[in-house]
């Protein structure tokens, strides 16, 4: 099975915090993506990578970076975290088909 | 550019219920399409796919049929049950490698009551 693990579910974060949000997968997968998830709105594409030091902006990417040093690991960095990127962010790694992790529930206060 | 577009939830049913979620989208050229599904507390989990024009996705009892010339690639599902209960996406991408990203529906939050 397919496995992509995002490395907190929920996280309490404090407005101008610098925040990380880690996502490993484990299926040797090139591409991988960070989306996030608001009601109401539906996915969003932030960023996405399809090969190591590789990165391309999605639909949102103001407000965040990302890096990914190694193949199965895509991290995302919100330099300055602001109430409003308060939402559930997912991550996913594909080779054809987009295998998604459980979702990470950020609250920024 | 691209957009999906979902018919508006919660849509509520009774079980054994026939089910249909209505998906439209707009694009160039021809993408592959998707149902995704997320149940409470969990992330995205892939329902079925289409990648060309008259193709069937089919999985766990549901179905959907890419339509070009009507642009839709709505989901059906003949008897519903109280498992079913979930957020169902409609996606979309160019890439049939899987190197783009996904564009979304704004889902649908299925509920289906005993």
């Amino acid at each position: 099975d397919v496995k992509v693990t995002q490395s907190s579910r929920y996280l309490v974060k404090r407005t101008g915090e610098k925040v990380f949000l880690e996502c490993v997968q484990d299926m040797d997968h090139e591409n991988m993506f960070w989306y996030r998830q608001d009601p109401g709105l539906g996915l969003r594409l932030i960023y996405f990578s399809y090969d190591v030091k590789m990165k391309e902006k999605g639909d949102i990417p103001e407000g965040y970076s990302v890096s990914r040093e190694k193949k199965e690991r895509f991290s995302l960095i919100l330099e300055s975290a602001s109430t409003n990127q308060t939402s559930m962010y997912l991550c996913a790694s594909s080779s054809s088909i987009q295998y998604f992790g459980a979702g990470t529930r950020l609250s920024v206060l | 550019g691209d957009s999906v577009t979902q018919m508006e939830g919660p849509v509520t049913l009774s079980e054994e219920a026939f089910l249909t979620i209505n998906c439209t989208y707009t694009a160039t050229g021809y993408p592959s399409l998707f149902w995704y599904v997320q149940y409470p507390g969990e992330g995205l989990q892939l329902l079925l796919k289409a990648t060309k024009a008259d193709d069937k996705g089919s999985n766990k009892g549901f179905e959907a049929t890419y339509r070009k010339e009507t642009t839709s690639f709505h989901l059906e599902k003949g008897s519903v049950q109280v498992s079913d209960s979930a957020v169902y996406f409609c996606a979309l991408t160019h890439s049939g490698g899987g190197a783009d990203g996904l564009t979304f529906g704004k889902g649908t939050h299925l509920i289906i009551q005993p």
